[in-house]
């Protein structure tokens, strides 16, 4: 079935900058997504990718598309404390339906 | 533009109790999606709507869990003769384009 793949942990320093990296199996996904999850809350968009893009930039966001190697990266410059939380990476799921596939998330944590 | 609500947000029940909860989504949003997140996972989708018409259901739904969205707007997902293994957080989405806005969820305990 369709699978995400995404490291457990990372772990910065405040100011430096954060990259968090993602590798999927459906390589129909039209739309690529990051959203980001604190503890006891529910999930923030934070944002996509059009599938036919190879980058994105927003802001301190800057999310990468590698659709050959199904690789999908976000990188958040000038990490600040706040930013600490789990990062999911969730592509569409193949079908019209748009349901995404989740990853187990990756957990930031910025060290002041 | 409130956002995704839903109620209740904790629900505490015995194990073979039927559990009701509901999703409101954004206004005008006629795409609604559940999906269940157990503990050191991502959420995985249960099922979808567009508008009233339930459109797709993942293999995770068994025939104990039915949904509805009777006139398109809000949606209600309900457990019936619920196990331990429901225990979970359920959470809403809704879209109108390509972009999923989830609310705080629903955090389901089976005793």
């Amino acid at each position: 079935g369709e699978d995400v793949e995404q490291s457990l942990f990372l772990s910065v320093r405040e100011g430096d900058s954060s990259v968090i990296n993602c590798t999927y199996t459906d390589s129909s996904s039209t739309y690529l997504y990051w959203y980001k999850q604190e503890p006891g809350a529910g999930l923030q968009l934070l944002t996509y990718i059009f599938s036919n893009m190879d980058m994105k930039q927003d802001q301190r966001l800057t999310v990468l598309l590698n659709k050959k190697d199904k690789h999908l990266s976000l990188r958040i410059a000038d990490t600040q404390t706040g930013d600490s939380a789990i990062y999911f990476c969730a592509p569409e799921g193949g079908g019209s339906q748009g349901n995404l596939i989740f990853g187990k998330g990756t957990k930031l944590s910025v060290k002041p | 533009d409130t956002g995704v609500s839903q109620d209740p947000r904790h629900k505490i029940t015995k194990r073979g109790q039927n559990v009701t909860f509901r999703c409101d989504p954004i206004s005008e949003h006629n795409r609604l999606y559940w999906y269940r997140q157990t503990l050191g996972q991502g959420p995985e989708f249960l099922t979808y709507f567009q508008n009233e018409a339930q459109l797709e259901k993942s293999r995770l739904l068994s025939d104990r869990f039915s949904a509805e969205r009777p006139k398109g707007s809000f949606s209600t997902l309900e457990i019936q003769r619920t196990e331990q293994g429901d225990s979970a957080m359920y959470l809403c989405a809704s879209s109108i384009t390509a972009e999923q806005y989830f609310g705080p969820g629903t955090r389901l305990t089976v005793t």
